[in-house]
């Protein structure tokens, strides 16, 4: 069974970059196409981006020039980086899995809380 | 972008009603429409995916229909444990994007 654990800091400082991990367990991410999702009250669940053979990205074209997803094989994690955060930013955030491009999420992290506040 | 419009956003059900939530896509995606249910404080868990296909797991009172631009996420027999916000979900192209959502009430 795929395990996923997001980790990270709760709380960030508006103008600075946010940064998250996902730990995985039970698969490899090499197998995976690893996606970050947030979900807030207002806009629902947003697709941030993904990695895909540990190497290749795509980003939400919203979120795309401040937005950077990497891997890291020997670990078995994948990262976000958010730069220039605002308030707006402040969501959960899930690491989650699909077998391919066109697969469903099958699997997803518990979520992270980001506050984004000074 | 494509955007999926989900209807009802509430519905307030007894239980062993049928619950029918509707997805519609801005433009065509085939069959590449899932659905999730997300309870309060949880990750959401793939229900449905490419449209009308079962996941192992997931009672079979739980089932989906469409294609093109027009999906059904169909619970036939409401319990009292599916109270939760159901989510559809498209892969067909990048972005992928979800639906608004739409909160399902025990009454």
């Amino acid at each position: 069974q795929v395990q996923l654990q997001e980790s990270g800091p709760g709380l960030v400082k508006p103008s600075e970059t946010l940064s998250l991990t996902c730990s995985v367990s039970g698969g490899s991410i090499n197998s995976y196409y690893c996606s970050w999702i947030r979900q807030t009250p207002g806009k629902g669940l947003e697709w941030i981006g993904y990695i895909y053979y540990s190497v290749s990205t795509k980003y939400n074209p919203s979120l795309e020039s401040r937005v950077t997803i990497s891997a890291d094989t020997s670990k078995n994690q994948f990262s976000l980086r958010l730069s220039s955060v605002t308030a707006a930013d402040t969501a959960v955030y899930y690491c989650a899995t699909q077998a391919s491009g066109w697969s469903p999420f099958d699997y997803w992290g518990q979520g992270s809380l980001v506050t984004v506040s000074s | 972008e494509i955007v999926l419009t989900q209807s009802p956003d509430f519905q307030s059900v007894t239980p062993k009603e049928k619950v029918t939530i509707t997805c519609r896509a801005s433009q065509s995606i085939g069959s590449t429409l899932h659905w999730y249910q997300q309870k309060p404080g949880q990750s959401p868990r793939v229900l449905i995916k490419y449209a009308s296909q079962s996941i192992s797991g997931v009672p079979s009172r739980f089932s989906g229909s469409g294609s093109g631009t027009y999906f059904t996420l169909t619970i036939n027999g409401l319990e009292a444990e599916d109270a939760a916000a159901y989510y559809c979900h498209h892969s067909s192209s990048l972005p992928q994007t979800f639906g608004q959502g739409t909160k399902v009430e025990i009454k």
